[in-house]
């Protein structure tokens, strides 16, 4: 069975700090792993990775992949109030050569910024 | 506002009633999924469908839940004979291919 684990669960900072998120998984098949942001809402959209060290940015926050260590980290730079929310990682697994898009998803870190 | 939308937003019902949810997709989106989310948990996969095609089913979707996307476009949810334990935020999403997942707002779902 598909597997994702996140850590650390939550996390509190103060503007203007670095964090970084855990994300290590197991998976038949691997596809590739996904980053979502969730605040008192559905899940967005923040990166898609398939290839291991090549690292994704937008703006102040950047991801990359550890294929052989079966992880990836989120870090965020110069943290704001607004980033604020639950960090979601997910993986999706090919399943008999044909990818159902179906995403496995972590418990989620918490992650509280105060001004 | 990611596109996808769904409704109600919030439904509580006694137990042992009936409900249904809507899903209504990324036009252009032929793939769809639902997800169940309780509290402090990431969302869990129920079921997928490609076009009108139900492709798979969670061993988490017990027989008294159903879902359709009848004509391949919008989606409904079932559940028949709701529990408490069928609390939850019921979410869809959808996709034109199998990787970044367009979340609708979600369903809440409390059962007394």
């Amino acid at each position: 069975e598909d597997k994702v684990v996140q850590s650390p669960l939550s996390l509190v900072v103060h503007e203007g700090d670095t964090v970084t998120l855990n994300c290590s998984y197991e998976v038949t098949n691997f596809r590739s792993l996904l980053w979502y942001k969730q605040e008192k809402k559905a899940p967005t959209f923040l990166f898609m990775l398939t290839s291991s060290g090549i690292e994704k940015k937008s703006g102040r926050l950047s991801s990359i992949l550890d294929k052989k260590e079966l992880f990836s980290i989120l870090n965020i730079t110069a943290t704001q109030t607004g980033d604020s929310a639950v960090y979601l990682c997910a993986v999706e697994a090919n399943a008999g050569g044909t990818s159902y898009g179906k995403l496995t998803f972590g418990q989620g870190t918490i992650l509280t910024v105060h001004p | 506002d990611t596109g996808v939308s769904q409704d109600p937003r919030h439904k509580i019902t006694k137990r042992g009633q009936n409900v249904t949810f809507r899903c209504d997709p990324i036009s252009e989106h032929n793939r769809l999924y639902w997800y169940r989310q309780t509290l402090g948990q990431g969302p869990e996969f129920l079921t997928y469908f490609q076009n009108e095609a139900q492709l798979e089913k969670s061993r988490l979707l017990s027989d008294r839940f159903s879902a359709e996307r009848p004509k391949g476009s919008f989606s409904t949810l079932e559940i028949q004979r709701t529990e408490q334990g069928d609390s939850a935020m019921y979410l869809c999403a959808s996709t034109l291919q199998p990787n970044e997942q367009f979340f609708g707002p979600g369903t809440r779902l409390t059962v007394l």
